[in-house]
């Protein structure tokens, strides 16, 4: 399984954009980039994946280095809603196995 | 949105007795996982089921854990013989019907060990 390195935690505003980084050095080539988030007493919660282009849903933006080895989610408008643990967790290709680091606590100021 | 549903939400149980899990996965969902994570701590994939078999397993789902789909809409970990260390918050997740990538999580079963 590719290690990852996130920051401990990261503070935003509210309403500003927030760039949560994520190292994974040792990812292969076939291996997604997913992204999930654990709201406070929840279960985690999917965000976003992607392989190398860039990708956007509803929720946030993903930005992969061209060399794969890092990316970085995007939350364009940080809400107190978005307060959480953000996983990044690189996914071995054909297997059905995700495996969470320590992730990165985001807080959010009013 | 469709939800995974975990009963109960606590459980509580003497150490060294037999604890059965329950989820309901969403329905058309054809991948199913179990993770825990005790409190504090990161979240731990103990298993991934598919097919009726299991697909992948971490070195903390030893001989004590199993699982099963008893009825093609119930989803169980069971723990033989609990231990206090078993003491976790334990997610089902589900994913499929078009979107394998994306697991959907249950809220959680709070297991306390005394």
């Amino acid at each position: 399984d590719a290690k990852t390195t996130q920051p401990n935690s990261m503070e935003s505003n509210e309403e500003e954009p927030v760039h949560l980084p994520c190292n994974h050095s040792t990812i292969s080539g076939t291996d997604y980039i997913h992204w999930y988030r654990q709201l406070p007493s929840q279960g985690p919660e999917y965000v976003i994946h992607g392989l190398t282009s860039n990708v956007n849903n509803r929720m946030a933006s993903l930005a992969i280095a061209e060399d794969r080895k890092s990316s970085t989610l995007i939350l364009h408008r940080a809400t107190l809603r978005d307060a959480a643990v953000y996983y990044c967790i690189p996914k071995l290709s054909g297997t059905y196995k995700y495996i969470f680091g320590t992730g990165t606590r985001l807080k959010v100021l009013a | 949105e469709p939800e995974v549903t975990q009963t109960p939400s606590h459980q509580v149980t003497q150490m060294g007795q037999e604890v059965i899990l329950r989820c309901v996965p969403i329905s058309n969902h054809l991948y199913f996982y179990w993770y825990r994570q005790i409190l504090g701590q990161k979240v731990e994939f103990l298993v991934s089921f598919y097919n009726n078999e299991i697909s992948e397993k971490s070195e903390i789902f030893d001989d004590q854990f199993s699982v099963e789909r008893p009825d093609g809409s119930n989803f169980t970990l069971k723990i033989r013989s609990t231990k206090l260390e078993d003491s976790a918050m334990y997610f089902c997740a589900s994913s499929g019907d078009g979107s394998w990538e994306k697991l959907f999580f249950g809220s959680g079963t709070q297991l306390s060990v005394l």
